[in-house]
């Protein structure tokens, strides 16, 4: 139980266009999803939390207008990078919140999509 | 922003043999800590959530404890085989939010 899967694994796209990322929580429904960026050789940073229904809550430093955010369901999130460039070529990767009532705030994440902007 | 080190970095193991390494955070504002195994192409996933000082989990031949007083904690790797070959994640969390560290990478060869 408690699967997450995202979609695209991997995509290219050229300088300037808009790129959306789908995480699903699969077998249970996830009231917030968190997204995560990875740069080479670098920890998982958080860039936001996304709430059901609410405005996701973005970490300091990350644009919210760059990187929307949407959850309108309790099993998918969506992560569109806008106007993409090259230095926003990372990994991205999202999680969801466990569904178990007595879990203690477990997170369950996505394999993770690799963005290249050329 | 939380300063989450793990080390080392990378670790070769001879299969068979038993190995260690390190998370260490700062203790204030701590509400547990989380242990995750990811392997290169797959989602990482959950080994363990601790909570109290002095906690120890065992998953199989994986094990953990967990220092909160001092900001550490130790996973445990008895008898390591190739499929343990993986990055081993720490992350505390404080409220909702996961802090990871860099990661350490197992090899164990056989």
């Amino acid at each position: 139980g408690a699967v997450v899967s995202q979609h695209p694994s991997r995509v290219i796209c050229k300088s300037g266009t808009s790129v959306k990322i789908e995480c699903r929580s699969l077998d249970f429904q996830a009231t917030t999803m968190f997204w995560y960026r990875q740069f080479p050789k670098q920890s998982l940073m958080l860039m936001a939390t996304s709430n059901e229904g609410s405005k996701a809550t973005y970490e300091q430093g990350v644009e919210k207008d760059k990187f929307l955010i949407n959850h309108a369901s309790l099993t998918l999130s969506t992560l569109t990078v806008t106007s993409a460039h090259p230095e926003d070529s990372s990994f991205y990767i999202c999680s969801a919140r466990g569904p178990l009532a007595g879990d203690p705030g477990e997170q369950y994440f996505g394999p993770g999509t690799r963005l290249t902007v050329t | 922003i939380l300063n989450v080190e793990q080390s080392p970095q990378s670790l070769h193991v001879q299969e068979g043999d038993s190995t260690n390494f390190t998370c260490s955070f700062p203790s204030s504002n701590f509400y547990a800590l989380h242990w995750y195994r990811w392997e290169t192409a797959k989602s990482p996933e959950a080994l363990f959530v601790m909570t109290l000082n002095g906690d120890e989990k065992k998953k199989g031949r994986i094990s953990a404890t967990l220092n909160t007083k001092e900001g550490y904690s130790y996973l445990y790797i008895k008898g390591s085989q190739p499929e343990d070959s993986a990055t081993y994640l720490c992350a505390p969390r404080a409220g909702n939010k996961l802090t990871f560290g860099g990661g350490t990478r197992v090899l164990v060869k056989p």
